[in-house]
């Protein structure tokens, strides 16, 4: 069974800070994702990355995968209370299959 | 991407009763999955809902205690049965596609009295 785990488990920050959430494993993955899920919510997906040492932006967050494609990192700025949430990095072996999940971040930014 | 309707969205169980939870998709997916989730926890598959076939449990998990169904591309129901106090949790589909990566039901929330 393949293991992803997540860093910290969980972060409690003030409005305005910067925060880097980790998602580490042993196993080489084909592709990551990264979910948010609020309190009686499904998770939604928030970026897949697919390519070793590939950086995606989306506005305040910064996604990057492992060039061994065996980690990734979760990069946030100026967090605001809308991040508030529990932060998933999921990943796939091969092609298109199930999705293993890590063991998760939550996140409370308070105003 | 896909949108998931998942019902119902919470319940009370008395045990040894079972409960059928469902999830229909606004649009074909390939695959879909069920998970079970504590509150602020991670998620762990059940198991793969496979259209026309019987679906594929993970470990831990048996048919008899979670019998699926999943009778086209759109449509898929779990049945926790049996129920005890540990069965309460968040339980959780999700359909995928090769283009549009996974989506999930809001959940349903189990409690078993």
């Amino acid at each position: 069974t393949q293991l992803l785990e997540q860093s910290p488990q969980f972060l409690s920050i003030q409005e305005g800070e910067n925060l880097t959430v980790y998602c580490n494993s042993s196993s080489v993955f084909s592709s990551l994702q990264w979910y948010r899920q609020e309190p009686g919510e499904g998770p939604v997906l928030l970026v897949t990355v697919v390519t070793g040492g590939e950086v995606k932006k989306l506005k305040r967050l910064t996604f990057q995968f492992g060039d061994a494609r065996k980690d990734s990192s979760l990069h946030i700025t100026a967090a605001q209370p809308g991040d508030t949430g529990l932060y998933l990095c999921a990943a796939t072996n091969t092609g298109f299959q199930k999705l293993v999940f890590g063991t998760g971040t939550r996140l409370l930014v308070s105003p | 991407s896909a949108v998931i309707s998942q019902k119902p969205s919470r319940d009370i169980c008395q045990r040894g009763t079972s409960l059928t939870i469902q999830c229909q998709v606004d649009s074909q997916v390939t695959m879909m999955f069920w998970y079970r989730q504590q509150p602020g926890q991670s998620l762990t598959l059940i198991a793969t809902a496979n259209q026309g076939s019987e679906a594929t449990y993970e470990s831990g998990f048996v048919i008899d205690k979670f019998p699926i169904s999943r009778p086209n591309l759109t449509f898929s129901t779990l049945t926790v049965s049996n129920m005890s106090p540990e069965d309460s949790s968040i339980y959780l589909c999700s359909g995928g596609q090769e283009a549009g990566g996974y989506t999930f039901g809001s959940g349903t929330r189990l409690t078993v009295v």
